[in-house]
């Protein structure tokens, strides 16, 4: 099953609100990434909180990561329609008997921003 | 700085024919990524190769799907034979050094689209 759960699945605005978008996951992290994905596009990385961090700012995002809880929420500020997108949570878990790092994705939560 | 590169795009094939997936990683980056991505999911990590060799094929159904990575550089991933279920994007990435740890991030080409019919 996927490592990170995003909540909610779908959300739905007016410009200039604020979005929040959750998400938990199930074992330790080395850190906790945000990609953003447009219809029918790749995906792009927002920002990485490392987990020894508890808030990180970007331009308009927030993210914190509560560790004990096994938690993180992404926050964008002031939301435009162009902001319309799905995001995915991603966490980095260390395979150290492989000697590599694995990214592994939540389900997403498909944000649209109305004019 | 260019960045992945996946072909075809787009792709529709019959269930139990055969398709291949071809993915140019970012000059220099070690590590290349196939991810599945089902329409309203997250993607999933089918295989992980550093350099030329596979570090995690633990969800690759290797009945079916096969992947190479030449020379450490471009690699295809390979369908053969297709099931309906296979209808996804396959998303390739690659990253330097060992992997998304620290400052390390992943990039990801534009998709390539599978219906099998």
């Amino acid at each position: 099953s996927q490592q990170g759960e995003e909540d909610p699945q779908a959300l739905s605005i007016q410009e200039g609100e604020n979005a929040t978008m959750n998400c938990s996951y199930k074992t330790s992290i080395n850190n906790l990434q945000w990609y953003r994905q447009n219809s029918g596009r790749g995906l792009v990385h927002l920002i990485l909180i490392r987990s020894n961090e508890r808030e990180k700012h970007s331009g308009r995002l927030r993210v914190t990561l509560d560790t004990s809880k096994k938690s993180s929420s992404l926050l964008i500020t002031a939301s435009r329609a162009a902001d319309t997108a799905s995001y995915f949570c991603a966490t980095v878990l260390n395979m150290f008997s492989g000697g590599y790092n694995k990214l592994i994705f939540g389900a997403g939560t498909r944000l649209a921003v109305h004019p | 700085e260019a960045g992945v590169a996946q072909s075809p795009r787009y792709k529709i094939i019959e269930k139990r024919q055969s398709v291949a997936f071809w993915c140019n990683p970012i000059s220099g980056h070690a590590t290349l990524y196939w991810y599945q991505q089902i329409l309203g999911q997250g993607p999933k990590l089918l295989i992980q190769f550093q350099n030329n060799g596979v570090v995690d094929d633990s969800q690759l159904p290797k009945d079916r799907f096969s992947a190479e990575r030449l020379k450490g550089v471009d690699s295809t991933l390979k369908i053969q034979p297709a099931k309906l279920e296979d209808s996804a994007v396959y998303l390739c990435a690659s990253s330097q050094i060992k992997g998304p740890v620290g400052g390390n991030t992943i990039y990801f080409g534009e998709g390539s689209w599978l219906t099998v019919v």
